[in-house]
């Protein structure tokens, strides 16, 4: 398996514009997590599916995150209107079990 | 709500020498997971340990968890050069969601 993949690796937008960040989990998966990493934050957990459905959305900063998971292969996180706060590496990770796995991790800028 | 902290925060030893990160959670939580970032990188996993007294060793890695104290380390022996980066260790809250401690920047000087 290719591990968790995200796209794009990079993202750089001007507030207000809208930005859409997409995962692909590890297959047979069935635990998606959406993660911030700052680095006056640190790593913080968004939100999280189990299969498919959200379980915990209590992470998401504002109203201007949503997150989606249609389908056990995709998950996208979307910021609209973006914000230069909002500038972090996102990473998503998935789980089988008792260990979850990174993907390569979005650095988005909002400038 | 659970909280983590860790141990020392910033980390710059010389190889050769062993050292230990400590790493402290609020409540209670039969598991915890250790993970290494390298700079600009992804977060892979390094240990995961299960129950109270584990104890699981990688190389010049090796960490432990003792659950009623709520508190796991992780020994660097003999630490090299390509063991610099930063350690997080993850206790669960609630079934799956991970809670991640500050970090540890390690650096290891020749």
């Amino acid at each position: 398996d290719a591990g968790v993949i995200q796209s794009p690796r990079h993202e750089v937008t001007e507030m207000g514009q809208e930005v859409t960040l997409r995962c692909k989990p590890i297959s047979g998966h069935d635990y998606l997590f959406w993660y911030r990493q700052t680095m006056m934050r640190g790593l913080e957990l968004l939100i999280y599916f189990n299969n498919n459905v959200p379980i915990d959305d209590s992470g998401m900063p504002e109203d201007r995150f949503s997150a989606k998971m249609p389908n056990a292969s995709f998950s996208n996180l979307k910021i609209q209107p973006s914000e230069p706060r909002d500038s972090a590496v996102y990473f998503c990770a998935s789980s089988y079990g008792l260990e979850a796995f990174f993907g390569q991790g979005t650095r988005l800028t909002v400038v | 709500e659970l909280k983590v902290e860790q141990n020392p925060l910033f980390l710059s030893m010389q190889e050769g020498k062993n050292y230990t990160i400590y790493c402290n959670y609020s409540t209670t939580s039969d598991r915890l997971y250790w993970y290494r970032q390298d700079p600009g990188k992804s977060l892979e996993s390094l240990f995961v340990l299960l129950s109270n007294g584990a104890v699981k060793q990688e190389g010049r890695l090796m960490a432990s968890l003792d659950t009623k104290a709520r508190l796991s380390t992780l020994h660097i022996t003999a630490a090299v050069h390509d063991l610099s980066a930063t350690y997080f260790c993850a206790p669960p809250w609630g079934v799956q969601k991970l809670v991640f401690g500050q970090g540890t920047r390690l650096t290891i000087n020749p």
